[in-house]
């Protein structure tokens, strides 16, 4: 109940063209839907993300789709460039239920994209 | 303003070896993270810290593994007689507050058991 399920595990798209990542869910207590961008030899960095009580967010050509009955999310890249190449992760989080007040997150699996010129 | 600093940013030990791994989180933030992210295992939460909270040490795989958070602001990994499988990558990730949304992640020590 703890995974996040991501695909493609890779992807390679043409410069200007679009990226879509997916990612499902089974823990319907999960309330927070970040993405995170990797790039080799750093840490992720916060991207974009989203709650359940919203089905789209977009910020400049980012923008997470959320599927709430499906327990389904997407990364769309819109123009994607040469300088988007890295690993993107999806993620979901909720609060740790032992009362710690940690907030949990899990990590998908993890996307290498690599947009070619 | 400043993001999350680690530090060293390699290390490479012996296997049996002690090693310390340094966190500084953002100004402010009074929650830290410590996770281990390897190829096989993607990322594992190790501990959390929250103010002058007792730390939720749930994520230590073995107690070979401690940590401390001084002053509400720097904290250190410290893994005792370090092995092999020990090798990854150590990540520190802030936030706001305890319950808050975003975690911010640094750039991670990467560590090599030889």
């Amino acid at each position: 109940q703890q995974q996040v399920k991501q695909s493609p595990q890779s992807l390679i798209v043409q410069k200007g063209g679009i990226s879509i990542i997916n990612c499902a869910y089974e823990n319907t207590a999960f309330d927070y839907f970040p993405w995170y961008q990797q790039f080799p030899g750093k840490g992720p960095a916060l991207l974009i993300a989203i709650r359940p009580d919203v089905s789209e967010k977009k910020e400049g050509r980012f923008t997470i789709s959320f599927n709430k009955s499906a327990k389904q999310f997407s990364l769309h890249i819109m123009d994607s460039q040469p300088g988007d190449s890295a690993t993107y992760f999806c993620a979901a989080s909720r609060i740790e239920p032992r009362d710690t007040g940690r907030r949990a997150l899990t990590f998908g699996s993890g996307t290498r994209l690599q947009v070619q010129p | 303003g400043a993001g999350v600093s680690q530090s060293p940013s390699n290390k490479v030990t012996e296997k049996g070896k002690d090693v310390e791994l340094r966190c500084d989180p953002i100004s402010g933030h009074t929650a830290l993270y410590w996770y281990r992210q390897s190829l096989g295992q993607g990322l594992e939460f190790l501990i959390y810290f929250q103010g002058n909270s007792a730390p939720d040490k749930s994520g230590l795989p073995s107690d070979r593994f401690s940590a401390e958070r001084t002053g509400g602001s720097v904290s250190t990994l410290t893994i005792q007689r370090t092995q092999q499988e020990d090798s990854a990558v150590y990540l520190c990730a802030s936030s706001p507050s305890g319950g808050a949304y975003e975690q911010y992640f640094g750039p991670g020590t990467r560590l090599t058991v030889t």
